[in-house]
Order: C-alpha cells, then sequence, then structure tokens
C-alpha cells in the first residue's frame, strides 16, 4: 500500500519568502514516480513536476525548486521569494511503476499555502 | 477549449436520486481517470479507463457507483440513490496513454451536493 503524508496541513507567508512544503511518502515498491501538483481557487489540478524513484538530483525551475532524498522518502518542495499567486493547494503525489495500484495516484491531504501580500 | 470538461461544474440532488457527472477528456487521449476530493478523505482515486474498458476500478466505493465510457473519448459517472456521503467534487483527468510517468490533466471538476 501507498501512503502520502503532508503534515503541514496550512501555511501563511508575507509575500517574498521562502517556504518549504514538506512531503513524506511510504511505499513498497523500489521503482515509483513522484508529483506535485497545485490546485488554485479554481479548483483545476495542476502539474509542476514529476521525479523517478531512480534520480534524485535535485530540480529548480524558476522560484521553485524540489529536493528528492530517498533516504528519508521524502519529496520536499521550496518556493523561493513567494507571491501571491502562489496561494494554492499544493498536492504530492505517488505513483508506482508497475503491479497493482499503478493505474493510480496517491496523494496526500494536501498544503495550503497562503501568501500574504 | 483544449482542456478536459466536465459538466455539470455544480449539481445539486436530493437524497436517494441518481445522477450523471460527465467528462469530455482532451482530444486524442486515451486514458481517462475519475477522482473524488471531499473534507475529510482528501483526493481519492475511483476509476482508470484506457479506451473504452477500465483495468482498475477497484477505488469505486460501493455498487451504487458505476462509470462508462463510449468511442474512447467522453466518460459519464452514475451514481444511484444518491446519500450525503456522496458530497464532494469529482474530478476527471486524461492523460496521452496512460503511461505510470505521465502526467495527469485535470477538469475544473463537478460540486456534488446531496441534500
Amino acid at each position: 500500500a501507498q501512503k502520502v503524508t503532508q503534515a503541514q496541513t496550512e501555511i501563511s507567508v508575507v509575500e517574498k519568502e521562502d517556504v518549504t512544503l514538506d512531503c513524506v511518502y511510504e511505499t513498497r515498491d523500489t521503482t515509483y514516480y513522484l508529483f506535485w501538483y497545485k490546485q488554485p481557487p479554481s479548483g483545476e489540478l495542476v502539474f509542476l513536476i514529476r521525479r523517478n524513484s531512480f534520480d534524485e538530483q535535485n530540480e529548480i525551475s524558476g522560484r521553485y525548486s524540489w529536493n528528492f532524498q530517498k533516504s528519508t522518502s521524502s519529496f520536499n518542495f521550496t518556493i523561493t521569494a513567494s507571491q501571491v499567486v502562489d496561494s494554492a493547494v499544493y498536492f504530492c503525489a505517488l505513483r508506482p511503476y508497475s503491479g497493482a495500484g499503478s493505474y493510480q495516484l496517491t496523494f496526500g491531504k494536501g498544503t495550503k499555502l497562503s501568501v500574504i501580500p | 477549449g483544449a482542456g478536459v470538461s466536465q459538466s455539470p461544474s455544480n449539481k445539486v440532488t436530493e437524497k436517494g436520486k441518481d445522477v450523471e457527472l460527465r467528462c469530455d477528456p482532451i482530444s486524442g487521449h486515451t486514458a481517462l481517470y475519475w477522482y473524488r476530493q471531499s473534507l475529510g478523505q482528501g483526493l481519492e482515486f475511483l476509476i482508470y479507463f484506457q479506451g473504452n474498458s477500465a483495468p482498475d476500478k477497484s477505488g469505486l466505493p460501493s455498487d451504487r457507483f458505476s462509470a462508462e465510457r463510449t468511442g474512447g473519448s467522453v466518460s459519464t459517472l452514475t451514481i444511484q440513490r444518491t446519500q450525503q456521503e456522496d458530497s464532494a467534487v469529482y474530478l476527471c483527468a486524461s492523460s496521452p496513454r496512460g503511461g505510470r510517468n505521465e502526467k495527469l490533466f485535470f477538469g475544473s471538476g463537478t460540486q456534488l451536493s446531496v441534500l
């Protein structure tokens, strides 16, 4: 069984502050994919990033960066110099490479980020 | 538009009635997914279609829930004899081929309220 835990239910930051959203996962699979999605108030989940379990290279995309550490089963997401437009609910998700459940994304409960101007 | 389209955007129904929720995926996407989002349970997988067949329907919560997909395109999720616990946002997503590493494209969802 897969499990994704996002311990931070809600976070508030002042604009231009950096913020890190935590994601910890559990799986017995050796090969899997990790994802982050953003859900703005409009409701539509938007893909942000995908990471393979065998690729621990960190990634940076503009103000966004992701830190994947297989040893601690974590895939944390950092927003640098946050902006009001970053306000949304962010979901971390896991999908096995094969086998039962591989058609499904297992989502964390999400972290609601509010960026205050 | 070119995105995943869901209708209706909002549905209010009375307990015991049947409802149908529609999803129109991105043209050419063979994989289609239904998820349910509720305050208590978060985002839950319901069913996966590859073309018109459903290799994984393990997430359907009871036999009151069913889904079909016709012509490899539009999908309908049907809930019979609705209960108050069915109140949630029902999200549809599609992806090009159903690969495990593919990103999903989500619709804006149908907010279902069962009174």
